[in-house]
């Protein structure tokens, strides 16, 4: 079980550029989730997908906002265009039925 | 905001010491969970307890959970330098909404 794995690890752009991030979850896990990390405002959802399907995406901050999950192993985040508000950790987990949540090691995010 | 709070939001003890941090929240709950975070690293999950339970043990975990005073605590025995991290605890209503609180910033001094 390699765990679920995000990437980049870090990614530094400049205000204005497209940000994609990365996501693998663990095999035979069926729902997907992105959460955003600040020292202000802690553990934000921004989406989730069951089944490759996204479910609930109101925590999507805004239209520069978006994910996929084109197939049950691979799902990305983009920001587009970057500000420098959007400076975090991006988390993902997965989880199957009745298990906890499974979190990768996150890509460390800087807009400057 | 249905996210919950943890506290104290920074303990520092002695090796050898138990550290407790505790947890309140705002809604029903079906389950509340703890997790784990190293610095650099994703969370990972220690000890689920369930809203129909009343304390829980894993190694040297302890969780208790009163839902009458929607609150939590969790205990670390005989703490080791090496569970320095931060933890946070999470409540879920039974579907795929997990609401984390704040965190406790745990520092272990050898």
């Amino acid at each position: 079980d390699a765990g679920v794995i995000q990437s980049p690890r870090h990614e530094v752009t400049e205000m204005g550029q497209e940000v994609t991030l990365r996501c693998k979850p663990i095999s035979g896990h069926n729902s997907l989730f992105w959460y955003r990390q600040t020292m202000m405002r802690g553990l934000e959802l921004l989406i989730y997908f069951n089944n490759n399907v996204p479910i609930d995406d109101s925590g999507m901050p805004e239209d520069r906002f978006s994910a996929k999950m084109p197939n049950a192993s691979f799902s990305t985040l983009k920001i587009q265009p970057s500000e420098p508000r959007d400076s975090a950790v991006y988390l993902c987990a997965s989880r199957g039925p009745n298990s906890p949540l499974h979190f990768g090691n996150g890509t460390r995010l800087t807009v400057t | 905001s249905q996210q919950g709070e943890e506290d104290p939001q920074a303990l520092s003890i002695q090796e050898g010491e138990n550290a407790t941090m505790n947890c309140s929240y705002k809604t029903s709950i079906n389950n509340l969970q703890w997790y784990r975070q190293n610095s650099g690293r994703g969370l990972v999950h220690l000890i689920l307890i369930r809203s129909n339970e009343r304390e829980k043990h894993s190694g040297r975990l302890r969780v208790t959970l009163d839902t009458s005073k929607k609150s939590s605590s969790l205990l670390i025995t005989a703490s080791r330098a090496a569970d320095t991290a931060s933890y946070f605890c999470a409540t879920d209503d039974g579907g795929n909404q997990f609401y984390f609180g704040t965190g406790t910033s745990l520092t272990v001094i050898p």
